[in-house]
């Protein structure tokens, strides 16, 4: 069973440039969500996707955008970039939303540096 | 709305030594509860989870935690420390009507001296 993958691992970008994150969900999972960790913090949601459609969006400008595909996997996009963008960017996918309990399942994270 | 305060943002105890990690929730609505791990330049990894049934939980590597209702707590805790337990720990409350996201605390970072 393949767990839950992300790439680039680390990426280093200037202010204002753009970014995209992808992610591959665990196999049999639907769910996607994207969270953001900035250093000292706890994971902060992003939003979440479930069957090519968001699902729930956390305190995040338009500027981050995500996208789900039919294979599950995900891309999580953001503009115009902030210095304050600089974090760990988590993905986590889930079982079917029916019947589930909370369990999150982390790729390794993609660490961003906006400079 | 919910909310996760961890208390202590570092914890040192020596090997051997009896681990507590505290964490009280804010819920709306009976909690789902979770502690995870996170090792360093690694993602998230579940220890133990809090649905319904028992208050007692036991996770992986020895961790358990309790559900306390009147408390709003569920404080973590390994009777032994080890020195792989050092890591940085994560409670979360499920929140999100509709979707399905988790609230996480800021996190208490774990040291074990030998």
């Amino acid at each position: 069973e393949t767990g839950v993958t992300q790439s680039p691992t680390h990426l280093i970008k200037t202010r204002g440039q753009q970014v995209t994150l992808r992610c591959s969900s665990q196999s049999g999972h639907n769910t996607v969500s994207w969270y953001q960790q900035a250093l000292g913090q706890g994971p902060q949601f992003i939003f979440q996707y479930y069957r090519e459609e968001e699902n729930g969006r956390g305190n995040f400008p338009p500027r981050f955008s995500g996208l789900q595909f039919p294979n599950y996997s995900s891309e999580l996009n953001v503009n115009a970039l902030e210095l304050d963008d600089s974090a760990l960017y988590l993905c986590a996918s889930s079982f079917p939303l029916a019947g589930n309990t909370g369990e999150l399942f982390f790729g390794e994270g993609s660490r961003l540096t906006v400079l | 709305a919910q909310s996760v305060t961890q208390l202590g943002s570092h914890v040192s105890v020596s090997e051997g030594a009896l681990v507590l990690l505290r964490c009280n929730y804010s819920s709306s609505v009976p909690p789902y509860l979770f502690w995870y791990v996170q090792y360093p330049n690694q993602g998230l990894q579940l220890l133990l989870k809090y649905t319904t049934g028992a208050t007692l939980v036991k996770g992986i590597n020895g961790f358990e935690a309790e559900f306390k209702k009147s408390e709003t707590s569920f404080h973590l805790t390994k009777p032994s420390a080890h020195m792989s337990d050092a890591a940085e720990y994560f409670c979360a409350v499920l929140s999100g009507a509709g979707s399905y996201q988790l609230t996480f605390g800021k996190g208490t970072k774990l040291s074990v001296i030998p």
